[in-house]
């Protein structure tokens, strides 16, 4: 199985900082990789796919790259809205595995 | 607007049987394939089992914990997927999300519904 690792797992940020969140796979997967950010009590929703496409509703201030086993995820300019728990997910094989998570916390 | 909707949680003892439902709408149910994931209280998430369209096979996949316990199903004519789920165990308990799949990308994602085995 493929082990995804994300660090770090909790980060305080201000509105305006930029905020970056990285995530390392146990083995090369290419660009199969996701972004999901989750708010308490909501569904996670895709923000990101094949490491740096992002989904249609996502703003600009967010960012994917990386490829092969490391990835990283920029907020650029924190809002509030973005306040939230973020997941990365290998898209490689089976099983799908997720990191542990990142809760992206008011300072 | 693509939706996708669970069903059929509740509480449930050790050892019995629950059927989720996932009822689509907004899309074209038999072109996509489908998976679900689910969350412990308090916990991140976990993929549990992955079902193909028709035109990719209509293969099943099931993360180790669930396999052999859960069975993945879809009816394209109704626009639903069910995941049955067999010899629950108080570890099941979580809160299971249905979603739509691209590649393997979970793109669109159903509000979730809680499962809770206990005696």
């Amino acid at each position: 199985d493929i082990h995804m690792t994300q660090s770090p797992s909790s980060v305080s940020a201000s509105v305006g900082d930029r905020v970056t969140i990285t995530c390392r796979a146990s083995q090369d997967i290419s660009t199969w990789l996701v972004w999901y950010q989750q708010k308490p009590g909501g569904a996670p929703k895709l923000l990101i796919y094949a490491a740096s496409s992002l989904q249609s509703w996502v703003p600009s201030r967010f960012s994917g790259s990386g490829s092969g086993t490391d990835f990283s995820l920029t907020i650029n300019s924190l809002q509030p809205e973005d306040f939230a728990t973020y997941y990365c997910q290998q898209a490689d094989s089976f099983p799908l595995t997720f990191g542990g998570g990142t809760k992206v916390e008011i300072k | 607007e693509v939706q996708l909707v669970e069903s059929g949680g509740g509480l449930v003892q050790p050892g019995r049987s629950l059927r989720l439902s996932c009822t689509t709408s907004g899309f074209t149910f038999r072109d996509y394939g489908v998976a679900w994931v689910r969350q412990a209280p308090g916990k991140g998430l976990e993929w549990v089992a992955f079902l193909r369209s028709k035109a990719f096979g209509g293969t099943t996949e099931y993360a180790a914990s669930v396999k052999g316990r859960f069975t993945l199903s879809r009816d394209d004519s109704k626009s639903i997927a069910y995941l049955q789920m067999n010899s629950l165990k108080t570890e099941d308990t979580a809160v299971y999300y249905c979603a739509r799949v691209t590649g393997y990308s979970l793109h669109y994602w159903g509000q979730g519904t809680l499962v809770t085995v206990s005696s």
